[in-house]
């Protein structure tokens, strides 16, 4: 069975720093893109990040320079260090796995990130 | 201009059809693009549902009923989800999304409630 469980979520002041991850099993992690995806209350989808299997990295303008994703093979896992955290941050985050056609296929069950003073 | 829009809501009567539209933003042709479709009931995270580019470049999400399909207005500049045969059960939010290459992103529609009365 394929599971993506997603951990690291929190209240975080702003200008803070918080680091998701993501624990992949059920299929091979290394063979697949990852992303991130965000949802804040009430709102819409918003793609945050991908990394590819060979650890090319994409970022929409709303995070890149702030948000860096990475991922550790070895451990099946993928991460998500957010810097400079702004309350337009606060959403659940979702991790996702992108199979090779394109479809974000398995998703986890998200973790809230809650930025506010 | 949003690269992807979506009417924010749509209401159709049980065993209707309704077809939900994603506009792209002009300067991105249809036609080259493979438009996903999710569907995201409350509380969950999305699923995924389908792939259509064309006739011959489609994929249906695994068990994901034939009620459900894709395809293109290329007059609109859109992609379109197709659900017949409409039940209480596909009362949720569906989203599109797209690999918008020049930017090199993921961008997901801003989403149709879709509601069945």
């Amino acid at each position: 069975e394929v599971q993506l469980v997603e951990s690291g979520g929190g209240l975080v002041q702003p200008g803070g720093s918080l680091r998701l991850s993501c624990a992949a099993s059920g299929f091979t992690f290394s063979s697949y893109d990852m992303h991130w995806v965000r949802q804040a209350t009430g709102k819409g989808l918003e793609w945050v990040s991908a990394i590819g299997s060979a650890g090319d990295t994409y970022y929409p303008g709303s995070v890149k320079g702030r948000f860096t994703i990475s991922r550790e093979n070895a451990k099946n896992s993928l991460y998500l260090q957010m810097n400079s955290l702004r309350a337009e941050d606060t959403a659940v985050y979702y991790c996702a796995a992108e199979n090779p056609t394109g479809e974000l296929d398995y998703w986890g069950q998200g973790t809230l990130v809650t930025v506010s003073s | 201009q949003a690269v992807l829009t979506q009417p924010s809501s749509l209401s159709a009567s049980p065993g209707a059809s309704a077809s939900l539209t994603c506009t792209l933003r002009s300067g991105i042709n249809v036609g080259t693009c493979r438009i996903y479709w999710y569907q995201q009931k409350p509380g969950s995270p999305p699923q995924y549902l389908l792939r259509y580019k064309s006739d011959s470049d489609k994929q249906q999400g695994s068990g994901v009923p034939s009620r459900f399909s894709g395809s293109k207005d290329a007059s609109a500049n859109a992609g379109i989800l197709l659900i017949s045969g409409l039940q209480s059960e596909d009362e949720a939010d569906y989203y599109c999304m797209i690999w918008h290459s020049s930017a090199s992103n993921w961008v997901f529609g801003g989403g149709t409630k879709l509601t069945v009365l």
